[in-house]
């Protein structure tokens, strides 16, 4: 079955680069990405791979390879510690599948 | 603005039903899809499956099949979410969220709901 691998964890100092993968055993095709803060609702911040949602900051961006996808946030912020989900559909079962998250942490 | 309220926290005994409201807000409710999804404690996101209002086609991912009903009252423009059969590993947030092209825009706040003896 369609499986998307994510790192458990992702350290960062403020101020620096964090990216976070997202592999697909069966390739990556059309990735989101959402943000969850402690005791909310995820939030969108990247579709179509690279497109920012709008309000999402600048710093947020999304790439894909087309086996692993990306994201990277730049000038990291204490307020960008969150859980990191990938997600695509998988078509031919009409289901989508998130990947397992990423913890950032921000040290 | 899109907003989605869902109904509040619930708990129940195993082997019993739940059935979990979502009242849409701010957009033509019967022109998009809602999806359900969980989020056990201390675990990740997991799609439960999906409604299109507009077609009344419903689908649901495997793991849920036979347990899980979801369906649309376009006249109150919510949506429901029942899961039958509960057991402790039920135990958990279940958010219903708006499907746009296949991406997940719009969430509810989330409803515990706590299987438990």
């Amino acid at each position: 079955s369609f499986m998307l691998t994510q790192p458990p964890s992702v350290s960062v100092a403020p101020g620096q680069t964090a990216r976070i993968t997202c592999g697909g055993n069966e390739g990556t095709n059309t990735v989101r990405w959402y943000q969850q803060r402690p005791g909310q609702a995820p939030l969108l911040v990247v579709y179509d791979n690279r497109d920012r949602r709008s309000g999402i900051p600048d710093r947020f961006s999304g790439s894909n390879s087309g086996n692993t996808a990306t994201l990277t946030i730049s000038r990291v912020e204490a307020g960008d510690e969150a859980d990191y989900y990938c997600q695509v559909w998988d078509s031919s079962r009409d289901h989508a599948v998130f990947g397992g998250g990423t913890k950032l942490t921000v040290l | 603005q899109v907003q989605l309220v869902q109904s509040g926290a619930e708990v129940k005994k195993p082997g019993s039903s739940v059935k979990i409201s979502c009242k849409a807000s701010g957009a033509t409710f019967s022109s998009y899809t809602l999806s359900w999804v969980r989020q056990a404690p201390g675990q990740g996101l997991e799609w439960m499956g999906r409604i299109i209002p507009i077609f009344g086609v419903e689908n649901y991912a495997q793991k849920f099949q036979g347990r899980v009903t979801i369906t649309a009252d376009e006249s109150t423009n919510t949506a429901y979410m029942e899961l039958s059969g509960l057991k402790s590993d039920d135990t958990a947030v279940y958010y219903c969220t708006r499907t746009d092209s296949w991406d997940f825009d719009y969430w509810g706040q989330g409803t515990l709901v706590t299987v438990s003896s």
